[in-house]
């Protein structure tokens, strides 16, 4: 059971690149999430998905898109980078229903990434 | 006025102290509400849930205000393995579901 599995660890992209980051989890989830926090600062939502087929934006979406075509996987993808996207992404996950015993959040071990 | 408000600190204090901080939310129907830990560079991990009638797990305990509408952390016996940033999550289960982080409260402890 490998919980939230994050790819790449790490990444540097020029400005105007694209790439993906990978986010998996076998934990039968509905429920899944990409925060992104920047240095000092807590973490902000950036899209959230209910289950597969649905997905919506959270607090900071502009620049990036999802999908989430099976329950298992959730990818993020940055279009055309920028310098204000360096920062640490964490994918996360939880089974998600209407009692707090259930929502709790599963992190991927984050993904640094830099634009230059 | 942020959704979720926490002081960054740090808060420094000897090992053995006692130590609290607090986090306010701006939705009153907020339902679900937690606190998370944060070491350096790594991933956020659950500490404990906060229940409406308050919750204890050794030497930690939150409380909920609803009234006030805020959450507290307190921490007894204060260890060094406690340095880390306590980060406050609520569910603001307005028109969607989605669980929204406090930019953290940072704790020292020195020996």
């Amino acid at each position: 059971n490998a919980g939230v599995t994050q790819t790449p660890k790490f990444r540097i992209l020029k400005i105007g690149q694209s790439m993906t980051l990978q986010c998996t989890q076998d934990m039968n989830h509905n429920y899944m999430y990409w925060y992104r926090q920047d240095p000092g600062m807590g973490l902000k939502l950036i899209y959230y998905s209910v289950g597969a087929g649905i997905t919506d934006k959270g607090e900071v979406p502009n620049g990036y898109n999802v999908s989430r075509s099976t329950t298992e996987d959730f990818p993020l993808r940055l279009e055309l980078a920028a310098p204000s996207q360096t920062s640490v992404y964490f994918c996360a996950s939880s089974y998600g229903s209407h009692q707090a015993t259930n929502e709790k959040l599963f992190f991927g071990s984050g993904t640094q990434l830099s634009v230059l | 006025r942020k959704e979720v408000e926490q002081d960054p600190g740090p808060f420094n204090v000897p090992e053995g102290a006692t130590v609290a901080f607090n986090c306010t939310y701006s939705n009153s129907a907020s339902q679900s509400f937690f606190w998370y830990r944060q070491d350096c560079r790594k991933e956020p991990k659950l500490l404990m849930s906060v229940y409406s009638s308050g919750n204890e797990d050794g030497r930690f305990t939150a409380q909920l205000n609803r009234a006030s509408q805020y959450i507290s952390l307190l921490i007894r016996d204060s260890k060094l393995s406690d340095s880390a940033t306590y980060l406050c999550v609520v569910n603001m289960k307005d028109s969607s579901y989605k669980l929204i982080f406090g930019s953290g409260t940072r704790l020292l402890v020195r020996p």
